[in-house]
């Protein structure tokens, strides 16, 4: 157990919904990143915020966007769903200070 | 644009046999390399993670090497369980907020 949640763990949406994906971090961590691994790939980094602040962005599109709280706890919204953002989200939380990042177990998203 | 490379793609072993992992990427400028276990349909769990200036970590039975000139890492598994099954992926940090995986080694490990 890594102390980070993620909620919730499956979802089904249809194409063009919006979707909202939360995480709590690990209790101490004041950097989440969000990231995307479609069916037999990597996870491909999405964004990171630092104490609430978006600091950091991979190669997703405006209609993925978050928001980090100041208990540390974030969400992914992703808008105008499309089949491909079918994949498992996962956030990672760590201090700032040291480099080991601790991933939820994600929230698996159908887009149908 | 970085490029993390992971070979074989799939492993099956006996059990009791060491084995390798391997890692390549394509860009020397690495602030720092992890390995991380994944079970099916769950998160990730990080292994071993190696600074820049590091050549090699040890946890337990596994060692993970670093050659960061030839772009290269490889992990190494000692006696292998069937509680070893998993996939392994290596990711690669340019810098201090993302990393960059790799598609990973299926590894099973037969009783």
């Amino acid at each position: 157990e890594t102390g980070v949640t993620q909620s919730p763990t499956h979802l089904i949406k249809t194409r063009g919904q919006q979707v909202t994906l939360r995480c709590s971090s690990q209790s101490g961590h004041n950097t989440v990143s969000w990231y995307q691994q479609a069916l037999g790939q990597g996870p491909q980094f999405i964004f990171q915020y630092y104490r609430e602040e978006e600091n950091g962005r991979g190669n997703f599109p405006p209609r993925f966007s978050g928001l980090q709280f100041p208990n540390y706890s974030s969400e992914l919204n992703v808008n105008a769903l499309e089949l491909d953002d079918s994949a498992l989200y996962l956030c990672a939380s760590r201090d700032r200070d040291k480099e080991t990042q601790y991933f939820g177990p994600g929230t698996r998203l159908l887009v149908l | 644009k970085q490029e993390v490379t992971q070979i074989p793609a799939a492993l099956s072993v006996p059990e009791g046999e060491n084995l390798v992992l391997n890692c390549s990427f394509t860009d020397s400028a690495i602030y720092n390399l992890q390995w991380f276990r994944q079970d099916p349909g769950k998160g990730l769990t990080s292994l071993l993670l190696i600074q820049s200036s590091q050549r090699e970590q040890t946890s337990g039975r596994l060692n993970a090497s670093l050659d960061k000139s030839s772009g290269r890492s490889t992990l190494y598994i000692a006696a292998s369980q069937p509680g070893d099954s998993a996939t392994y992926l290596c990711a690669v940090s340019p810098g201090t907020y993302k990393y960059i995986f790799g598609t990973g080694t299926r590894l099973k490990v037969l009783a």
